[in-house]
């Protein structure tokens, strides 16, 4: 089975903070992602991955920047932390860009 | 139009109903297509691929009409424990994938 292992299950930070939030992967995929899922919003993507050291911008990458060093570990900072950025965040990766994603538990993120 | 639309519900069926869900999507080029469950608070997990000519999975069944650019998802035999949010996601081979908003199922005692 696919384990993706993210580091924090809750969080809570403050306003202006640098947030790291660590995602790994154990099955080899090429692929990963970043998401934030608000109520009534669904899931967004921020950023993603198809390659260590590659990163290409999702749907609202805005106050947020990503790093992927190993291929088993994709990491999001949020560079500086504000109150719109309390959501649920959900990594997540897969072998190829046509196969299933896989999600880990998901981080909530209190930003105060 | 949103690129992939779903009934967000919710559906409220009795245990051992039959209940069916449609997602439709805009994208003609979409070439991979699949159904996620979502529990509350918790992450989404597949549930199964929708291939071409259609698939089931135990009380699960996906049907896929590229014609009229929809997916569905049949659940025979509801039981409590189906009660979730059914994600339908569409991918464009190279390109992310696009999540649906979700259709809520409660199935009641």
């Amino acid at each position: 089975d696919v384990k993706v292992t993210q580091s924090s299950r809750y969080l809570v930070k403050r306003t202006g903070e640098k947030v790291f939030l660590e995602c790994v992967q154990d099955m080899d995929h090429e692929n990963m992602f970043w998401y934030r899922q608000d109520p009534g919003l669904g899931l967004r993507l921020i950023y993603f991955s198809y390659d260590v050291k590659m990163k290409e911008k999702g749907d609202i990458p805005e106050g947020y920047s990503v790093s992927r060093e190993k291929k088993e570990r994709f990491s999001l900072i949020l560079e500086s932390a504000s109150t719109n950025q309390t959501s649920m965040y959900l990594c997540a990766s897969s072998l190829r860009s046509n196969q299933p994603q896989h999600f880990g538990d998901g981080t909530r993120l209190s930003i105060l | 139009r949103k690129e992939v639309e779903q009934d967000p519900g919710p559906f409220n069926v009795p245990e051992g109903a039959t209940v069916a869900f449609n997602c439709t999507y805009s994208n003609s080029a979409s070439q991979s297509f699949f159904w996620y469950r979502q529990d509350c608070r918790k992450e989404p997990k597949l549930l199964m691929s929708v291939y071409s000519s259609g698939n089931e999975d135990g009380r699960f069944t996906a049907q896929l009409n590229r014609a009229s650019q929809y997916i569905s998802l049949l659940i025979r035999d509801s039981k409590l424990s189906d009660s979730a949010t059914y994600l339908c996601v569409v991918n464009n081979y190279g390109q992310n994938f696009v999540f649906g908003p979700g259709t809520r199922l409660s199935v009641l005692p």
